[in-house]
């Protein structure tokens, strides 16, 4: 298995509040990626990062923001959480642009109250 | 916007039977790759087959199979000999070029329950 852990697993948290989320990789992979998946929508990219401090912006990145100062993390930010963001979070790592497999982590459970 | 249709978002399956998948896309890119992942119950996301869209041959992966039609924009996974274990959600997922760094574009998937 891909090295990629996440955290927290699970969050509940209340409207109006900050949440980071933490994507930890050991593979030295370039590429990394956060989705969210919600029930009928399958997964949505939200930010990824093609390398140290070089971020973009996917599908749904309005209320998201990212980081990412080390190769091995990427940090994604709620700046006021909503009850809209309530979901599951993925990280996905890739290690070059020919990759053929995304590897995704074990996923965030956030609950926004 | 890309889109990644799956149209049967249930299917119930004999064990042994063999299973397809449907998956069909909208892409004006001439190069892209197309991937299929499984989520079990637990969660996670298993990667199952790739299919870049210049291959010349459609993937093998064990007992997955990927059915590319690239003038139908179509890429239906087959399963042989359907498992109980092969009981999950499947979903269908385009990059925009040939690997996947730019991030990848899912449909909504196919919940496939194997019955014995």
């Amino acid at each position: 298995d891909a090295g990629i852990t996440q955290s927290p697993r699970h969050k509940v948290t209340e409207t109006g509040t900050p949440v980071t989320l933490r994507c930890h990789q050991t593979e030295n992979h370039r590429y990394m990626y956060w989705y969210r998946q919600d029930p009928g929508h399958g997964l949505r990219l939200i930010h990824y990062s093609y390398g140290v401090k070089d971020t973009d912006k996917g599908e749904v990145s309005d209320g998201y923001s990212v980081s990412r100062s080390k190769t091995e993390d990427f940090l994604l930010t709620l700046e006021s959480a909503t009850s809209s963001q309530t979901s599951v979070y993925f990280c996905a790592i890739s290690d070059s642009r020919r990759s053929n497999e995304q590897f995704f982590g074990p996923g965030t459970r956030l609950t926004v109250l | 916007a890309q889109k990644i249709t799956q149209t049967q978002p249930g299917m119930f399956v004999q064990e042994k039977e063999a299973v397809t998948l449907d998956c069909t896309y909208d892409t004006s890119d001439p190069s892209y790759g197309l991937f299929w992942y499984k989520q079990p119950s637990s969660g996670e996301m298993i990667f199952l087959i790739y299919q870049g869209s210049y291959d010349q041959q459609n993937a093998t992966e064990g007992r997955y199979s990927l059915n590319f039609q690239k003038a139908r924009k179509s890429a239906n996974l087959v399963i042989s000999a359907s498992q109980l274990g092969d009981s999950a959600m499947y979903f269908c997922a385009k990059s925009y070029i040939g690997g996947g760094a730019d991030g990848l574009t899912f449909g909504k998937g196919t919940h496939l329950i194997i019955q014995p």
